[in-house]
C-alpha cells in the first residue's frame, strides 16, 4: 500500500484493548478539533469532532478528550478490532474557518492478534 | 451517495512539466479544498473554492493553481513540476462553505503524482 508516513510514531495495541491516541496541537486560537483515520492507499476519513467549549465527547466506540490548558487531545478507542489499524490524524482549526485545517503528524495504530 | 472522486489515481510526469488533476465533489458539495500529502511535510493545506471563487489559500508557490466550476466540480493545476511536487493530493468537499464545524471535510482517496 501506500505509505502515508516513513517515520510516523506508531502504538501496537492487542486486539480486544483499548487504544489512546495523543496529540498535541500548537495554536491557542484553534477552537475546533478533529481526528481523521487514514487507510492505506485511502483520503483521510472524519471520525469526531469536538469544540473548544466542551472537554469530552464520545461517538461509537471513540471518545475525543480535550485539555485547553495544556493543549492537549487524545482520542480514545474502545474494544480495538483489526479494523482499526490506520494512521491516525489529530487537525485543528476555526469553527469558523471554512475549510483550511491543520494537521498533525500522525499516529501509525497496529493491532496484534 | 457517491463520494468524493479524484482523477486520476496515479500519475507519472517529468520535470517542467505541468499537469492538471480533477475533483468532483460530493453532490450538493458546494466547497471544495485541496491538500498536499507528503512523507516529510505530512498534509498541507492547498486552497479552498466556494462558488466558483478561492477564498482561502495555503502558503505555497504561484506555480499551484485551482479553479472551481458552476457544477462545483474543481480542477487544480500545478505547472513547471519539480522532484518535490512528488505527493499524494488529496481533494476535500463540505456541504457548507461557511463554518467548518458544521459540515466536516470528506476527502477523496488523492492523486499519486510522480515527478520524475
Amino acid at each position: 500500500g501506500e505509505s502515508v508516513g516513513l517515520h510516523l510514531p506508531t502504538l501496537s495495541v492487542q486486539e480486544g484493548d483499548n487504544s489512546i491516541i495523543n496529540c498535541a496541537y500548537s495554536n491557542s486560537a484553534s477552537d475546533y478539533f478533529i481526528w481523521y483515520k487514514q487507510e492505506s492507499g485511502k483520503g483521510p476519513q472524519f471520525i469526531i469532532d469536538i469544540r473548544s467549549n466542551m472537554d469530552k465527547r464520545q461517538g461509537q466506540r471513540v471518545t475525543v478528550l480535550l485539555n485547553k490548558t495544556v493543549k492537549h487531545l487524545s482520542l480514545q478507542i474502545a474494544a480495538t478490532q483489526p479494523g482499526d489499524s490506520a494512521v491516525y490524524f489529530c487537525a485543528e482549526s476555526r469553527y469558523s474557518s471554512a475549510s483550511k485545517i491543520i494537521f498533525g503528524s500522525g499516529t501509525r495504530l497496529s493491532i496484534r492478534p | 451517495k457517491a463520494g468524493v472522486t479524484q482523477t486520476p489515481r496515479y500519475l507519472i510526469k517529468t520535470r517542467g512539466q505541468q499537469v492538471t488533476l480533477s475533483c468532483s465533489p460530493i453532490s450538493g458539495h458546494r466547497s471544495v479544498s485541496w491538500y498536499q500529502q507528503t512523507p516529510g511535510q505530512g498534509l498541507q493545506f492547498l486552497f479552498e473554492y466556494f462558488s466558483e471563487t478561492q477564498r482561502n489559500k495555503g502558503n505555497f508557490p504561484g506555480r499551484f493553481s485551482g479553479r472551481q466550476f458552476s457544477n462545483s466540480r474543481s480542477e487544480m493545476n500545478v505547472s513547471t513540476l519539480e522532484l518535490g511536487d512528488s505527493a499524494l493530493y488529496l481533494c476535500a468537499s463540505s456541504l457548507q462553505g461557511r463554518n467548518l464545524g458544521d459540515s466536516p471535510l470528506h476527502f477523496g482517496n488523492g492523486t499519486r503524482l510522480t515527478v520524475t
